[in-house]
């Protein structure tokens, strides 16, 4: 157990709806990460927060924002769902700078 | 830019057999940090080792070794004496400046029994 929680483990939805996925980090880590993985394109880097603050931001769509709150847990929204957005949605966190990344189990979404 | 680039989308050997699984880099960056995860077919995904751009020392641990070569911006990954639990998607990753840490498409490596 890496000490990351992700909340919903499946998420199956319909095209044109909007969803949250909520991460909870490991106590103490400041760092919250969120890659999306499909089979053809890997881990895909979205964007980090660092407490509180987006640090960096990597290919993520317009349609998707994330935040990360006060109480250091993280959502990622997701919204004008599209087939293509089906994937594994992961989660990490960390406790300094360029550390090792503790990974959350993920969230599949599923866009029907 | 960042770019990792694992070339070996699959590699399938027999049990017992020694295995590399090769990551090349590219970063403009002097100080950077590259790492290795593990997702078995449970799909959780797993650190492996952490390095820095100025440690070049090779490292051991039990089975598994890396060699990491500046000159050919190489972080290699090898299992020794292969086992069945050793079959995953491996992953390299880089992080520089930028903050990103940048993960390769990985290599799905199959230990054959």
């Amino acid at each position: 157990d890496s000490g990351v929680t992700q909340t919903p483990k499946h998420l199956i939805t319909a095209t044109g709806q909007r969803v949250t996925l909520r991460c909870s980090p490991r106590s103490g880590d400041l760092s919250v990460y969120w890659y999306q993985q499909s089979l053809d394109q890997g881990l895909q880097f979205l964007i980090q927060y660092y407490n509180g603050e987006e640090r960096a931001k990597g290919n993520i769509l317009e349609r998707f924002s994330a935040q990360q709150f006060p109480d250091l847990h993280s959502e990622l929204n997701l919204s004008s769902l599209e087939l293509g957005d089906s994937a594994l949605y992961f989660c990490a966190s960390s406790v300094v700078d360029r550390g090792e990344l503790f990974f959350g189990s993920g969230t599949q979404l599923s866009v029907l | 830019a960042q770019k990792v680039t694992q070339a070996q989308t699959e590699i399938s050997v027999v049990e017992k057999e020694d295995v590399t699984l090769d990551c090349v880099y590219e970063t403009r960056d002097t100080t950077y940090y590259l790492f290795w995860y593990k997702q078995p077919p449970s799909g959780e995904l797993v650190f492996l080792i952490r390095r820095n751009s100025f440690d070049e020392q090779n490292e051991i641990s039990g089975r598994y070794s890396w060699n990491f070569q500046k000159s050919t911006s190489s972080f290699n990954f090898t299992i020794t004496a292969s086992q069945v639990v050793d079959s995953a998607v491996y992953f390299c990753a880089l992080n520089d400046r930028d903050d990103k840490i940048i993960f390769g498409k990985g290599t799905r490596l199959h230990i054959l029994p």
